[in-house]
């Protein structure tokens, strides 16, 4: 079975410090990846998905994530982070062209001011 | 243009109690799932449906129940509550299940079984 493993449970980032925040998943062929953040009381919103193509992708509000596939990793990057960033990252994919969406068990990241 | 929408935002049930999550979804989607989060877990798959009549079962479908009649709807039923089932529950729709186009979430319904 598919999984997914995120291996900060919780960080802590002083405003515009880097940020990368790990996952890994565990499935040998096709893969769809995706980050997901949920600000506090809000639901879920996509910030980038990767497909084919450039394993480097951008989304939205200056993130960007790199797919290495020797790795099976999907990090998340942002140059400088803001205070605005305080929310839950969840790393997901779904495997071989199905339709199954499976989740990390998130990032809880604290940005201070 | 509403998306999905979650109906009702918050619930108590009693213990052996049966209700009925409600999710809505405006965008002609074919695909709809219902996720559970718990802390600590991420969210969890419990069913999906890739369009109407068509349903099944993802990695926590104990005690839970769906069908699609419609398109747009796709309600989540506890036939008989219990304390494990204290979550917070998301419906999410997509055009189709591989994601190209994201899923859209819904905001939520918390509930908790006393």
């Amino acid at each position: 079975a598919q999984s997914v493993s995120q291996h900060n449970h919780h960080v802590i980032l002083s405003e515009a410090a880097s940020l990368e925040l790990g996952c890994n998943y565990s499935y040998g062929g096709t893969v769809n990846l995706f980050w997901y953040v949920q600000y506090p009381g809000q639901h879920l919103q996509l910030l980038l998905k990767y497909f084919s193509g450039d394993p480097l992708v951008k989304g939205i509000k200056g993130f960007e994530a790199e797919f290495i596939k020797s790795k099976f990793s999907f990090n998340l990057r942002k140059p400088s982070v803001q205070w605005s960033d305080t929310a839950e990252y969840f790393c997901a994919v779904i495997t071989g062209g199905g339709n199954k969406l499976t989740f990390g068990t998130g990032t809880q990241l604290k940005v201070e001011l | 243009n509403a998306g999905v929408t979650q109906t009702p935002k918050f619930q108590v049930l009693k213990t052996g109690q049966s209700m009925t999550l409600q999710c809505a979804q405006d965008m002609n989607h074919e695909y709809m799932s219902w996720y559970r989060q718990d802390p600590g877990m991420g969210l969890r798959l419990i069913h999906y449906s890739v369009g109407a009549g068509i349903t099944d079962q993802g990695e926590v479908p104990n005690g839970y129940n769906v069908s699609r009649s419609t398109t747009e709807d796709f309600p989540l039923r506890l036939l008989s509550a219990a304390p494990s089932q204290t979550s917070v529950y998301f419906c999410a729709s997509s055009p189709t299940g591989q994601g190209l186009y994201g899923y859209t979430f819904g905001s939520g319904t918390r509930l908790t079984v006393v």
